[in-house]
């Protein structure tokens, strides 16, 4: 089974500070994991994908993950925030089997501030 | 721009109507998928197609049938549809059914009067 837990519904930021978004996972055999961001009005847009090589990795818009196995974590993070940063992150697991169901975490709605 | 199309981008339609959903993509992806997703909620699975085959289907109800008529096509045709199922609807797309990421449309937003 795989599950995928976002810590805080809601983060506050203000513009130009660390952007640091939660995930915890769960998974039986080495997962894939993704962030997903919604912007309002739109479908998910791939942020960035671990998928066993490097446990950094780099997305678009500034935005990194880092893969930590003993933590079970692969939280977000973008060295400074801007306003186009607001919209609502999903954090992803896909640890394949027989069916290869992408789970998601409940999101998590972040906020710029001026 | 996203490179899954899905068509139209706003839909009303009473309880007694029948419509249909549309989603292209043009990537070669032979895995296509439906989701639904609620205000302020993850998407929830309904559908996978697998080289145009129905490879998941979550329990959904009769009222949602999909078609894969192609490659690059997926439907969802509607029918006696309940105001519960005013949503915003996803498509979304992947090389495989494998772990690969998939790629999602802007959706088309739903509202059953």
């Amino acid at each position: 089974a795989q599950s995928v837990t976002q810590l805080g519904s809601h983060v506050s930021v203000s513009e130009g500070a660390l952007v640091l978004l939660r995930c915890n996972y769960s998974s039986s055999v080495p997962p894939y994991l993704f962030w997903y961001v919604q912007y309002p009005n739109q479908g998910l847009q791939l942020l960035l994908k671990y998928t066993s090589a490097a446990t950094l990795v780099k997305g678009i818009n500034g935005f990194e993950a880092e893969f930590k196995k003993s933590e079970t974590s692969f939280h977000l993070t973008k060295p400074s925030a801007h306003m186009s940063d607001a919209a609502e992150y999903f954090c992803a697991v896909n640890s394949g089997g027989s069916n290869y169901k992408l789970t998601f975490g409940k999101g998590t709605l972040l906020t710029v501030n001026p | 721009d996203t490179e899954v199309t899905q068509t139209p981008k706003h839909l009303v339609m009473g309880m007694t109507n029948k419509k249909s959903l549309k989603c292209e993509q043009h990537m070669g992806h032979r895995a296509m998928y439906w989701y639904k997703q609620k205000a302020k909620k993850p998407p929830e699975l309904m559908f996978v197609y697998s080289y145009e085959k129905l490879s998941i289907n979550e329990s959904v109800p009769s009222r949602f049938s999909p078609e894969c008529p192609n490659s690059s096509l997926l439907n969802l045709h509607l029918h006696a549809l309940q105001p519960e199922d005013s949503a915003l609807y996803l498509c979304a797309s992947s090389r495989f059914l494998s772990n690969q990421p998939q790629h999602f449309g802007d959706g088309t937003r739903l509202s059953i009067l």
